[in-house]
């Protein structure tokens, strides 16, 4: 069955520190991929997505996520994290039938 | 252009009362989905509705129906709420050419069933 797995559940880094918030899926079929964030008390917006092509996309707000087949990942990473990035980051693969499965979020906590 | 729109942003309700959640867009969106959001467990699939006049199970479909009433709304309701029902639900849609799977989320109801 398809699954996405983020291993950590929290995370703390302070600010300007480089960030990776790790992601692995499993799916049979070529993965369209997201990374969506999640302020509080928010909805969720898209970051970025990866269809085909390049395995390094880039996203909004300075992120960035590499696609690496042999690993089934997309592990989400910014060079310098800001206070205005703590959310809930969240994994997600498409499936058949235009649907998402989603991971259960790392909650990103920035330090001053 | 408001995207995804969600009625109510809260709600309570006691056990065995009736709600509907309504979710309308305004981005002429094909498919449209409900999800509910429990801490450590992300976001999960209650129903979806692919097109106008067709709708499906996802991965939590008990307790809950949905009515896909136009193109543009998409509505969830509980029958008779149990405290497993508290959540925060979230409506979403996607379906433009060439977004394959994007979906594009309300901004969530926060539902407390006691």
């Amino acid at each position: 069955a398809q699954s996405v797995t983020q291993p950590d559940i929290h995370i703390t880094v302070s600010e300007g520190a480089s960030l990776e918030l790790r992601c692995n899926y499993s799916y049979g079929a070529t993965p369209y991929l997201f990374w969506y964030v999640q302020s509080p008390g928010q909805g969720l917006q898209l970051l970025l997505k990866y269809f085909s092509g390049d395995t390094l996309v880039q996203g909004i707000k300075g992120f960035e996520a590499e696609f690496k087949r042999s690993q089934s990942s997309f592990n989400l990473r910014k060079p310098s994290v800001h206070w205005s990035d703590a959310a809930e980051y969240f994994c997600a693969v498409g499936i058949y039938g235009n649907k998402l499965v989603f991971g259960a979020g790392t909650i990103l906590r920035v330090k001053s | 252009n408001a995207g995804v729109t969600q009625t109510p942003k809260f709600q309570v309700l006691k056990t065995g009362q009736s709600m509907t959640l309504q979710c309308a867009q305004d981005m002429n969106h094909n498919s449209m989905y409900w999800y509910r959001q429990d801490p450590g467990m992300g976001l999960r699939l209650i129903y979806y509705s692919a097109s106008e006049g067709t709708t499906d199970k996802g991965e939590v479909p008990n307790g809950y129906n949905v009515s896909r009433l136009n193109k543009r709304e998409f509505s969830l309701r509980l029958e008779s709420a149990a405290p497993s029902q508290t959540s925060v639900y979230f409506c979403a849609s996607s379906g433009l050419a060439g977004s394959h799977y994007e979906q594009y989320f309300g901004p969530g109801t926060r539902l407390t069933v006691t």
